[in-house]
C-alpha cells in the first residue's frame, strides 16, 4: 500500500535560519508530489509541484525553494527564515489523494 | 481560474443533529470533487470524493453529491457525532493541472 512520511513533526527555528522538510513516499513510482502551506486558520495554498525528477512548479513566488533530488523523494528548503513563513506544511502526492502528516513550523 | 467557497464557521452542532457545509466552486473543463477532514494536530485525510456530475461520494456516514447545475458539492450527515469534530475542506482537482485547489476550510464542533 501506498505510504507518504513527512517529518519534522513539529519544528521551531528563528528568524534568518535555513531550512529543510522532507517527504519521502512509499509504494508507487512517479509520483505527482505536492507541498502546501496552512496559515493560522486559514485554507491551503499549494506552494510548489513536482512531475518528477529534478522538475519543479512553483505557483506563488516566496521565500521557499523545493527539490526532488529522487523519484519518491521530494524537500522544502529555505536559506532564511522569515517570520511570515510560519505555518503547516503538508506534502501529498497523487494530485492529493494521500497527505503527509503536517510539518508545524514556528519562525520566532 | 479555479476556485472553491465554502461556508465560513465555525459550526456549532449538538450530537445527533444534522450537518450540511456548503460548498460552491468555479473550474474550467471537468473537475474532480473532494472532501478532506483535518483532526486536530493532523494532516488531511481525504473523506470521499466525486468524479463526474450526479455522483454522489459517501464515507463514515457523510455524503456529498457533485451537481454540475449548481456547481456545488455540499456536504451532509444525518446525525453527527463529538468525535466528527474537525476541520473540513472542500476542493476540486481539474484534472488539466492535475492539482487540487482548497476552500478556505469550515470548522465543525459538535457539543455532547
Amino acid at each position: 500500500s501506498q505510504t507518504i512520511h513527512q517529518w519534522p513533526a513539529t519544528l521551531v527555528q528563528p528568524v534568518g535560519s535555513p531550512l529543510s522538510l522532507e517527504c519521502t513516499v512509499e509504494g508507487t513510482s512517479n509520483p505527482n508530489l505536492y507541498w502546501y502551506r496552512q496559515a493560522a486558520g486559514r485554507g491551503l495554498q499549494l506552494l510548489f509541484y513536482s512531475v518528477g525528477i529534478g522538475q519543479i512548479s512553483s505557483e506563488v513566488p516566496q521565500n521557499l525553494s523545493a527539490s526532488r533530488p529522487q523519484d519518491r523523494q521530494f524537500i522544502l528548503s529555505s536559506k532564511k527564515l522569515l517570520l511570515s513563513d510560519s505555518g503547516f506544511y503538508l506534502c501529498a502526492w497523487g494530485a492529493g489523494a494521500f497527505f503527509g502528516q503536517g510539518t508545524r513550523l514556528t519562525v520566532v | 481560474g479555479n476556485s472553491v467557497t465554502q461556508m465560513e464557521g465555525p459550526v456549532t452542532l449538538s450530537e445527533e443533529a444534522f450537518l450540511t457545509i456548503n460548498c460552491t466552486y468555479t473550474a474550467t473543463g471537468y473537475p474532480s470533487l473532494f472532501w478532506y477532514v483535518q483532526y486536530p494536530g493532523e494532516g488531511l485525510q481525504l473523506l470521499l470524493k466525486a468524479t463526474k456530475a450526479d455522483d454522489k461520494g459517501s464515507n463514515k456516514g457523510f455524503e456529498a453529491t457533485y451537481r454540475k447545475e449548481t456547481t456545488s458539492f455540499h456536504l451532509e450527515k444525518g446525525s453527527v457525532q463529538v468525535s466528527d469534530s474537525a476541520v473540513y475542506f472542500c476542493a476540486l482537482n481539474n484534472n488539466a493541472g492535475n492539482m487540487l485547489t482548497f476552500g478556505g476550510g469550515t470548522r465543525l464542533m459538535v457539543k455532547p
